[in-house]
């Protein structure tokens, strides 16, 4: 257990919908990360967050979008779902986000079917 | 731009033979290497991680790992696998500055046979 925590560990939905992933990142990490892992695309890189501020931006679509509360969790919006966004969707969290020196710990997942 | 490539998308090996895993990236500017592991249906596990010094990095569940700067290589050995050890193994590479976003390989899949 990573201590990383990830709800909804599964969630179906339909092609046009919006849902929200949530993630609860280690006690006393300030740092949170999003990746999405599917067949085509493999695990890539989609926002960082630090202390609640946005740090950088990866693969992530116009319609999708992320925020980190004050008390450091933080969910990951999709919406206008498509086929295509069906993928397991993992958090990862990490103490800083300095130079390279801490580690990343990873959640379960969510897995996202778009039927 | 900052890649990580992992040639070979699967492995068989027998039970108790040594396996590689290879992990090449390419960067001008030091990285941070990492190998992550996910069992079935599972999230990703940390194996061992290399940040400076030693260039023999050990790590969990007897798996080792070399940092090769010259060849830009960090590939994953273990002298004896088990059954257990199936899995998809990901190689990764960060950055460090302002962001530590991971950058991961496609993976390897470690089949062990009995």
């Amino acid at each position: 257990d990573s201590g990383v925590t990830q709800t909804p560990k599964h969630l179906i939905t339909a092609t046009g919908q919006r849902v929200t992933l949530r993630c609860s990142p280690r006690s006393g990490d300030l740092s949170v990360y999003w990746y999405q892992q599917s067949l085509d695309q493999g695990l890539q890189f989609l926002i960082h967050y630090y202390n609640g501020e946005e740090r950088a931006k990866g693969n992530i679509l116009e319609r999708f979008s992320a925020q980190q509360f004050p008390d450091l969790h933080s969910e990951l919006n999709l919406s206008s779902l498509e086929l295509g966004d069906s993928a397991l969707y993992f958090c990862a969290s990490s103490v800083v986000a300095g130079p390279g020196t801490d580690t990343q710990y990873f959640g379960p997942g969510t897995r996202l079917t778009v039927l | 731009a900052q890649s990580v490539t992992q040639l070979d998308s699967q492995v068989p090996v027998f039970e108790e033979a040594p396996v590689e895993l290879r992990c090449n990236y390419s960067s001008s500017v030091s990285v941070y290497l990492f190998w992550y592991v996910q069992y079935p249906n599972q999230g990703l596990q940390l194996l061992l991680k290399y940040l400076s010094g030693s260039t023999l990095v050990k790590g969990i569940n007897g798996f080792e790992a070399e940092f090769n700067k010259s060849q830009t290589s960090f590939h994953l050995r273990k002298p004896s696998v088990h059954i257990s050890d199936t899995a998809e193994y990901f190689c990764a590479a960060a950055r460090g500055g302002a962001t530590n976003k991971l950058i991961f390989g496609t993976g390897t899949l470690l089949a062990v046979q009995p």
